[in-house]
């Protein structure tokens, strides 16, 4: 059975940089597309973008390019780094298996979902 | 991008009533929307594909239907493992989740 599992600190300064990793196990990071989702206090859930493990990524476009995702097959690991953050950025971020095929035709949704990791932007 | 609504955002219902919650796009996402489940403490899980396509293990109470604009999850007879938030996302664009509906007891 897939597990994700987020790391990274909980606590990061306005306008630094946060960074998140998220281990797979369990099974292959090979073959799926893996997102990054957020959820900030008393809101609802917004994507922040996913790569393929061929490393191909897409973003959300609200986000002005603060988002970079990467992957590290040979770690079974994809991460997140948010540049510039401010208090807004605070929320829980969830990592997440985002389907196999880029046809929407073949889509069943986000399947497997970490436990979630609290990041606080304060000074 | 495409901005999903949910309504309502809160719904008190009871055991056995029949629910629908409804989703709109602001664009046209043809069929390519999924609903899910979450309860306190616990990951999203997945309902429904394809606006109507139930995934597998799901059961046959929940249905989902629309397409364009306006989309339906519909649970025919409430049960007590019912209660839980529910959120619908677009993959027509990127990816976009509406902002919930929970589902109270009455």
């Amino acid at each position: 059975q897939v597990q994700l599992q987020e790391s990274g600190p909980g606590l990061v300064k306005p306008s630094e940089t946060l960074s998140l990793t998220c281990t797979v196990s369990g099974g292959s990071i090979s073959g799926y597309y893996w997102s990054w989702i957020r959820q900030p206090p008393g809101k609802g859930l917004e994507w922040i973008g996913y790569v393929h493990y061929t490393g191909n990524t897409r973003y959300n476009p609200t986000l002005k390019s603060r988002a970079t995702i990467s992957v590290d097959t040979s770690k079974s690991q994809f991460s997140l780094k948010l540049s510039a953050v401010t208090a807004a950025d605070t929320a829980v971020y969830y990592c997440v298996r985002d389907g196999s095929s880029p046809s929407n035709h073949d889509y069943h949704g986000m399947d497997v979902w970490g436990q979630g990791t609290t990041v606080t932007v304060s000074s | 991008d495409i901005q999903m609504t949910q309504s309502p955002s809160t719904l008190s219902a009871s055991v056995g009533d029949r629910v629908t919650i409804t989703c709109r796009a602001s664009q046209t996402i043809s069929n390519w929307l999924a609903w899910y489940q979450r309860k306190p403490g616990k990951a999203p899980k997945v309902l429904i594909y394809k606006a109507s396509s139930l995934e597998s293990g799901v059961p046959s109470r929940f249905s989902g239907s629309g397409s364009g604009t306006e989309f339906t999850l519909t649970i025919s007879s409430l049960q007590p493992d019912d209660f839980a938030t529910y959120y619908c996302q677009q993959y027509s664009s990127y990816r976009t989740f509406g902002q919930g509906t929970k589902v109270e007891i009455k």
